[in-house]
């Protein structure tokens, strides 16, 4: 029944790991998207892809490399974990990007690093 | 400059009396949307009300309404007979027609933390 589902949803590391986040929406809806939230709960826009292509990178560093196999899926994955990546990662979708669409968010991903 | 600006960091309500969270945004577009989303302590953001620029009317869903006043730029959310379950951080955020990469991206203020008191 879930819209957007993350997985997993808690994800404890040491730095210098490499670790994935999973993403699945069954809205239906052909854009999805990587928020990070920082420890003062500030939400920022990483990725947008819209029907698997990248639409938005904003300035993250490459160890974050997402992956679109299809429209459904959004995955993200970090190489080489620093202890600033410890947030909580927020997947989301919508249909298209119409200013009218709101973004339907999964229930986050919080990661901390050792 | 910040797009969105919600100015009150932390907001206390009575239970049952109606509360009006802030936010003022920026943008130089015609064609934008506002939207509001709640973050429970659970962590999970839930949409709760949309309007746009060029609705005249403004937007209601239940117990929110959005108290929209497009010169002053304001998008004031307001919560009517506040119930315990609306204790939550609240966001307003804003999708611009044309945002560098189109109108994907959504901006978000920083946050107001409402607290309903018995």
């Amino acid at each position: 029944d879930t819209a957007v589902s993350q997985t997993p949803k808690y994800l404890v590391t040491q730095m210098g790991n490499d670790k994935s986040i999973k993403c699945e929406q069954n809205l239906g809806h052909d854009t999805m998207y990587w928020y990070k939230q920082d420890s003062k709960k500030f939400l920022k826009i990483m990725f947008s892809y819209n029907n698997k292509e990248l639409i938005i990178n904003e300035t993250v560093p490459n160890r974050f490399s997402p992956k679109s196999p299809d429209k459904a899926h959004l995955n993200l994955h970090i190489n080489s974990l620093e202890l600033g990546d410890s947030a909580v990662y927020f997947c989301a979708s919508s249909q298209g990007g119409g200013i009218s669409q709101p973004q339907h968010f999964g229930d986050g991903t919080r990661l901390s690093i050792l | 400059a910040q797009k969105i600006t919600q100015t009150q960091p932390g907001m206390f309500v009575q239970e049952k009396e109606a509360v009006t969270l802030d936010c003022t945004y920026d943008t130089s577009d015609q064609s934008y949307g506002l939207f509001w989303y709640k973050q429970p302590s659970s962590g999970e953001m839930i949409f709760l009300i949309y309007q746009g620029s060029y609705d005249e009317q403004n937007a209601t869903e239940g117990r929110y309404s959005l108290n929209f006043q497009k010169a002053r730029k304001s998008a004031n959310l307001v919560i009517s007979a506040s119930q315990l379950g609306d204790s939550a951080m609240y966001f307003c955020a804003m999708r611009e027609e044309w945002s560098g990469a189109g109108s994907y991206q959504l901006t978000f203020g920083k946050g107001t933390k409402l607290s309903v008191i018995p």
